[in-house]
């Protein structure tokens, strides 16, 4: 089952933050999250594997919350090259707690920053 | 990580006909995955790619309609057959290494007419 991801669309002014958030009706392995632009192939932004985990990649960053199923993605002080859709792609979790290997991937969240 | 070289980079056909496209990964790897995205859409998984063994298609996708083959641990090949307009897409390849991200392909482009 494909992960909800919210907002649907987002509108910034450069400098300011965004939160997007993934959630999912399965128990995960992991959590990926890509942005795409427009024309291009998805591009990896990070992984987390474990519950409660928080990465952070210079201005972006995330959480994983593995009790809730859920994730969420920072955007903080956006710059226009943040302009994308992100995508979250979720991993289940077989019954022995291993990984499938494969992602599903949520609708997506536009993201548009202005100057 | 891997790079991952996909054949052809957009095409037109016409309806009826078949397009092989094809995964070249620099690296042996395990798991390889065929992913199509129509216009606007999200990534919808269509099937693994398993070497030596018959791929694993997911739900709504079948091998008639898309066959797969993986030869070998660096080489994958998807067809889409009998085509019509709506399977106008971009198709990628994408790889994974164990507990590593997903990695893609540039995609193909397909445009059917």
């Amino acid at each position: 089952q494909q992960p909800v991801q919210s907002p649907q669309a987002v509108i910034l002014r450069e400098g300011e933050d965004a939160v997007i958030n993934c959630s999912s009706s399965k128990a995960l392995y992991s959590v990926h999250w890509y942005r795409q632009k427009h024309g291009e192939a998805p591009v990896f932004l990070m992984i987390l594997l474990k519950g409660g985990e928080q990465k952070g990649h210079e201005k972006i960053s995330a959480s994983f919350n593995e009790k809730k199923q859920q994730s969420s993605l920072y955007l903080t002080a956006s710059q226009l090259s943040y302009s994308g859709t992100y995508f979250c792609g979720t991993e289940s979790s077989s019954a022995g707690g291993t990984s499938y290997g494969k992602l599903t991937f949520g609708q997506g969240t536009i993201l548009t920053v202005h100057p | 990580s891997a790079v991952i070289s996909q054949k052809p980079s957009r095409d037109i056909c016409q309806r009826g006909t078949s397009l092989t496209i094809q995964c070249q990964v620099d690296s042996q790897v395990t798991m390889m995955f065929w992913y199509r995205q129509q216009p606007g859409q999200s990534l919808t998984l269509i099937a693994t790619a398993n070497q030596g063994s018959e791929a694993t298609y997911e739900s709504g996708f079948v091998i008639d309609k898309f066959p797969i083959s993986r030869p070998n641990l660096t080489f994958s090949t998807l067809t889409v057959s009998n085509m019509s307009p709506e399977d106008s897409s971009i198709y990628l390849c994408s790889v994974k290494f164990g507990n590593s991200p997903l990695h893609f392909g540039n995609g193909t482009r397909l445009t059917v007419t």
